[in-house]
Order: structure tokens, then C-alpha cells, then sequence
């Protein structure tokens, strides 16, 4: 099975800080994703990247980053934290052939104070 | 662009009721489409997936959904539910190419005894 690990399961920064958070697959996949889950809002769309070093924009990219040197790893950074971005982050990539679909992270709730 | 609509944010249901949740979605290609479910504090769990073939797609836990290509509808069905069923439902739509996948807003089901 697919495993999509995130390094933190709970975080809690401070406004302004910059804060990375890592997500790694060990299926050697193409297509990675970050979204954030606030209540009401459902699981939006921050970037996504299809290879090494090749990125884009999702629905709400404003105030982040992202960074793919490896395959495996897909970095999100908040490059100065705030308030806003307090939420549920889940990471996951795509299986595709036969067994098309997704594999989620357990996700990571990050505070910022 | 796409995009998935849910229409019910909350749903009650007795206990032993049928259900259906709606959903519809924008996407210029054949979609490729989701049905997710998530109990308070866990992750998402995959109820099943419609790429092509049958429209009826059977999925885990007694769901099943139907997809309505003339409707842009992908709607999620169970004949009788469970009290387990209490959950957070997420249907999604993706894109075969860039594999970039656009949740719904989720719809909140309470089962009521």
C-alpha cells in the first residue's frame, strides 16, 4: 500500500514565522498535493506539482509555498505565518493505472498564535 | 474550470432510512469522480470512484453512487443506514491529465435513532 506520511501530526507557531511542512510517498509517484480543510470549507486546493521542481497554483496559493527537489518529498511553506492560516493540512498523491486515486496523509493541525 | 458542488451542508436521518447525498460537478472532459467519507478526528476514507463503464459504482460499506453525465451528477446512495454511517461526506472531481482533484464543500449526515 501507497504511504503518504506527514511529519507532524499538530504544530503551533508563532505570527511571522516561516514554517515547513514536509509530506513524503514512497511509491515513487508524479503527482503530489497539498490542501487545507477548514469546517464548512471542505478540503481546498493550495498547489499541487505533477514532477521534480514543477509546481502549480490551486485555488487558494496566496501566503504559500512549495518546494518538490525530490520526488518523494513535497515541502508547503508559509513563509511568514499568520493567524489566517490556522487549519488542517493534508497532503496526497495520485496512483494512476489500474488502480487510479489518491492516498491522503493523516494530516497536520498547525495553530499559529 | 472545475468545481463540485454539494447542495446539503447537513442532512438528518433516522436510523434504517435510505439517504442520498447530491453532488455536481464542472469539468469540460470525462471526469473522474470521488466519494469520501470522514468521521470526527480521523482521515479520509475512499467510498468508491467512477472513472468509466457502468454508472452505477458500488462502493465500500453498502454506498453506492450514480453517475448522471446529462445531470453533472454524481450522487451517493445507501437503502438503509447505520448509525456508523454519521460522518462527514466529501464528493471530489478530478482531472485525468494533470490529476488535479477539487473537493466539494462536504455535507454533514446525523442519523438520528
Amino acid at each position: 500500500d501507497v504511504k503518504v506520511t506527514q511529519s507532524s501530526r499538530y504544530l503551533v507557531k508563532r505570527t511571522g514565522e516561516k514554517v515547513f511542512l514536509e509530506c513524503v510517498q514512497d511509491m515513487d509517484h508524479e503527482n503530489m498535493f497539498w490542501y487545507r480543510q477548514d469546517p464548512g470549507l471542505g478540503l481546498r486546493l493550495i498547489y499541487f506539482s505533477y514532477d521534480v521542481k514543477m509546481k502549480e497554483k490551486g485555488d487558494i496559493p496566496e501566503g504559500y509555498s512549495v518546494s518538490r527537489e525530490k520526488k518523494e518529498r513535497f515541502s508547503l511553506i508559509l513563509e511568514s505565518a499568520s493567524t489566517n492560516q490556522t487549519s488542517m493540512y493534508l497532503c496526497a498523491s495520485r496512483t494512476t493505472g489500474a488502480n487510479y486515486g489518491y492516498t491522503f496523509g493523516s494530516g497536520t493541525r498547525l495553530t499559529v498564535v | 474550470a472545475q468545481s463540485v458542488t454539494q447542495p446539503d451542508i447537513h442532512i438528518t436521518v433516522s436510523e434504517g432510512a435510505s439517504l442520498e447525498l447530491r453532488c455536481n460537478y464542472s469539468y469540460g472532459a470525462t471526469p473522474y469522480l470521488f466519494w469520501y467519507v470522514q468521521s470526527p478526528g480521523q482521515g479520509l476514507q475512499l467510498l468508491l470512484k467512477y472513472f468509466s463503464g457502468d454508472t452505477l459504482v458500488q462502493g465500500i460499506k453498502g454506498f453506492e453512487a450514480e453517475f448522471k453525465r446529462s445531470q453533472s451528477s454524481f450522487n451517493l446512495r445507501k437503502p438503509s443506514v447505520h448509525w456508523s454511517d454519521a460522518a462527514e461526506y466529501f464528493c471530489a472531481v478530478g482531472s485525468g491529465n494533470t490529476g488535479k482533484l477539487i473537493f466539494g464543500q462536504g455535507t454533514t449526515l446525523q442519523v438520528k435513532p
